[in-house]
């Protein structure tokens, strides 16, 4: 199988705190792994790509130094809202990739964690 | 322009309908493409990939139109199971990554 965790499922925090979210890959280990946010009725969109042992390649716009993320082994991705807003209210959703980091001659499926809901006070 | 484009819906199709659905995209570098199904406040599971030949998986059907960046995807019979949302998604090789975009969806609704 490849099953994908996310901790915690939901967060309810008072605006200015930060909050960690983990992803862990539970039968397989995942060289990368995504973060993306879903806002109602709208798209996932792409935050960041987490590469173990690497610094994470953020998507435009997206600010590293509010949306930290640590990707120290290869079955865990966490990633930290630092001084949390009411705008990062969203449905943040991990993914991990089966496969050889830098592998990009052909796309090995994501599996998705099951997302983290997050309420920003 | 959206990356993806689908309809957003939503569907509403008694049970046992075909059903159809569309989606554009802009990027000809696109490589390759897929349907998602994503059910409320869930995270999105994978459907099909799309091939260019057209495939089929049980009532199923998907089909990929590289001329016109079209996508397609058919359900025949529909059951109230089927009620989700249908997530158009293609993904582009960047050279240094693999990255998948997201169509907003499209909303299927089936009633007895």
């Amino acid at each position: 199988g490849a099953v994908v965790s996310q901790h915690p499922s939901w967060v309810i925090c008072k605006s200015g705190t930060s909050v960690k979210i983990e992803c862990r890959s539970l039968d397989f280990q995942a060289t990368t792994m995504f973060w993306y946010r879903q806002f109602p009725k709208q798209s996932l969109m792409l935050m960041a790509t987490s590469n173990e042992g690497s610094k994470a390649t953020y998507e435009q716009g997206v600010e590293k130094d509010k949306f930290l993320i640590n990707h120290a082994s290869l079955t865990l991705s966490t990633l930290t809202v630092t001084s949390a807003h009411p705008e990062d209210s969203s449905f943040y959703i991990c993914s991990a990739k089966k496969g050889l980091a830098g592998s990009v001659m052909f796309y090995n499926e994501q599996f998705f964690g099951p997302g983290t809901r997050l309420t920003v006070l | 322009r959206k990356e993806v484009e689908q309809d957003p819906g939503p569907f509403n199709v008694p049970e046992g309908a075909t059903v159809a659905f569309n989606c554009t995209y802009s990027n000809s570098a696109s490589q390759s493409f897929f349907w998602y199904r994503q059910d409320c406040r869930k995270e999105p599971k994978l459907l099909m990939s799309v091939y260019s030949s057209g495939n089929e998986d049980g009532r199923f059907t998907a089909q990929l139109n590289r001329a016109s960046q079209y996508i397609s995807l058919l359900i025949r019979d529909s059951k109230l199971s089927d009620s989700a949302t249908y997530l158009c998604v293609v993904n582009r090789n960047t050279g240094t990554a693999s990255k998948l975009t997201f169509g907003t969806g499209t909303r299927l609704q089936v009633t007895l």
